[in-house]
């Protein structure tokens, strides 16, 4: 397997575009988290998901954020309109089912850096 | 509520243990991890320990896990200058969701 797929890896957008980023987690992988990391606040759960249905997004900071899984293979986190300090690393990760001994170890992405001017 | 806090930085020189540290906030938490994050490059898993031990040693690393003080080390023997990185601590929280600590950047001078 390839591993968590992202993309874009560098999206720069102008204050008040919409911006989507892409995630495709790895096969049969139950669970996909979204993290925003930055600076100041270090690594945030955004939203994370089991079998495609939002299990807690309590980590969503405003409307303006919000995020899909149409299918097991899919996903997107969406802004708008981006503001610039929503400029970060956003990272998707999945892990499998409870089933296997690691059961929460969460495979990551590589990252979208996104720069909102 | 759900809290992992990490120094922020710590410096060693090349061939010294590095040790860094975490205390976390859920007492229920079922594993521990550390997770390791290079330049440019999203997070991967180091080590992990499970509530119920107090060490793991695994070649240069080794974690000690103290469930009353809620508190979480890894130590690298021999720190290489290839250990140079972010390192996240990180609990599990009712079941699958992990909650990060913000990272302790190491940095291995030569």
């Amino acid at each position: 397997d390839a591993g968590v797929i992202q993309s874009p890896r560098h999206e720069v957008t102008e204050m008040g575009q919409e911006v989507t980023l892409r995630c495709k987690p790895i096969s049969g992988h139950d669970y996909l988290f979204w993290y925003r990391q930055t600076m100041m606040r270090g690594l945030e759960l955004l939203i994370y998901f089991n079998n495609n249905v939002p299990i807690d997004d309590s980590g969503m900071p405003e409307d303006r954020f919000s995020a899909k899984m149409p299918n097991a293979s899919f996903s997107t986190l969406k802004i708008q309109p981006s503001e610039p300090r929503d400029s970060a690393v956003y990272f998707c990760a999945s892990s499998p089912d409870r089933g296997s001994v690691l059961n929460t170890e969460a495979f990551f992405g590589q990252g979208t850096r996104l720069t909102v001017v | 509520g759900e809290d992992v806090e990490q120094s922020l930085f710590l410096s060693v020189r090349e061939g010294d243990s590095s040790v860094i540290n975490c205390t976390y906030t859920d007492s229920s938490s079922t594993y521990l991890y550390w997770y390791k994050q290079e330049p440019g490059a999203g997070l991967q898993l180091l080590t992990y320990i499970f509530s119920n031990m107090d060490m793991k040693q695994d070649q240069r690393l080794t974690v000690l896990l103290n469930k009353k003080d809620k508190h979480l080390s890894l130590r690298i023997a021999d720190t290489q200058t290839g250990d140079s990185a972010i390192y996240f601590c990180a609990e599990s929280i009712s079941g699958n969701k992990l909650v990060f600590g913000a990272g302790t950047i190491l940095r291995v001078k030569s």
